[in-house]
């Protein structure tokens, strides 16, 4: 057991330009998802893939965010025509079903903090 | 809707001396309680949990919390603190409608010598 794993840890990019993140779970692990965190704030939900599978999205993410997870392995976060209010810790977590199927634990990567210029 | 609360954006407290961190929460269903410590340009490590049965739960690094259903609270504890133990701390929730966490905004806590 490895832990999740991100990459890039950090991002500087001009506003305008794409970025795009990865973020690889615990193996085994067939729930991911994302996060955003702002300066001070606690983490909001993005979106969550089961396996491959895309099932719920958040209304944070607007239509330049796209997320994937083709193989249902890992995954990557889009940003297109990035905004300086993009700036934030992008965070990735991933769970398999506990008991009862609900009673899971998300487990968090180191996250990948993006600052938009 | 549901919703988690932490009181307090900063806690200091001297080095060996006892803290709570208080975090209440909002659902219409059942749920599930969470908290998580963050260290400074880390993720989130998971601290400990509340899924069913003990109301009391002990986690890792000497803190645990108590889950109580009739006020909506899940506070931390720690008996005696240590200077390690500076970070930004987290309040999580997660119910049966869904599965995604809703986070309150955090708590500081600053250890001083």
């Amino acid at each position: 057991d490895t832990g999740v794993s991100q990459d890039p840890r950090h991002k500087i990019t001009k506003r305008g330009q794409n970025v795009t993140f990865r973020c690889d779970p615990i193996s085994e692990h067939n729930r991911l998802y994302w996060y955003r965190q702002t300066l001070g704030q606690g983490p909001e939900f993005l979106t969550y893939f089961q396996n491959e599978a895309q099932l719920e999205k958040s209304r944070l993410l607007s239509d330049r965010f796209s997320a994937e997870r083709p193989k249902g392995s890992f995954s990557t976060l889009e940003i297109q025509r990035t905004e300086q209010g993009d700036s934030a810790m992008y965070l990735c977590a991933s769970s398999r079903p506990g008991r009862g199927g609900n009673q899971e634990t998300q487990y968090f990567g180191p996250g990948t903090r993006l600052l938009v210029l | 809707a549901q919703s988690v609360t932490q009181l307090d954006s900063q806690v200091p407290v001297f080095e060996e001396a006892p803290v709570e961190l208080r975090c209440n929460y909002s659902s219409s269903v059942s749920v599930y309680l969470f908290w998580y410590v963050q260290y400074p340009n880390q993720g989130l490590q998971l601290l400990l949990k509340y899924l069913s049965g003990s109301t009391l739960v002990k986690g890792i690094n000497g803190f645990e919390a108590e889950f109580n259903k009739s006020q909506t609270s899940f506070h931390l504890r720690k008996p005696s603190v240590h200077i390690s133990d500076t970070a930004e701390y987290f309040c999580a929730l997660r119910n049966n409608a869904g599965n995604m966490l809703t986070f309150g905004g955090g708590t500081r806590l600053m250890v001083k010598p």
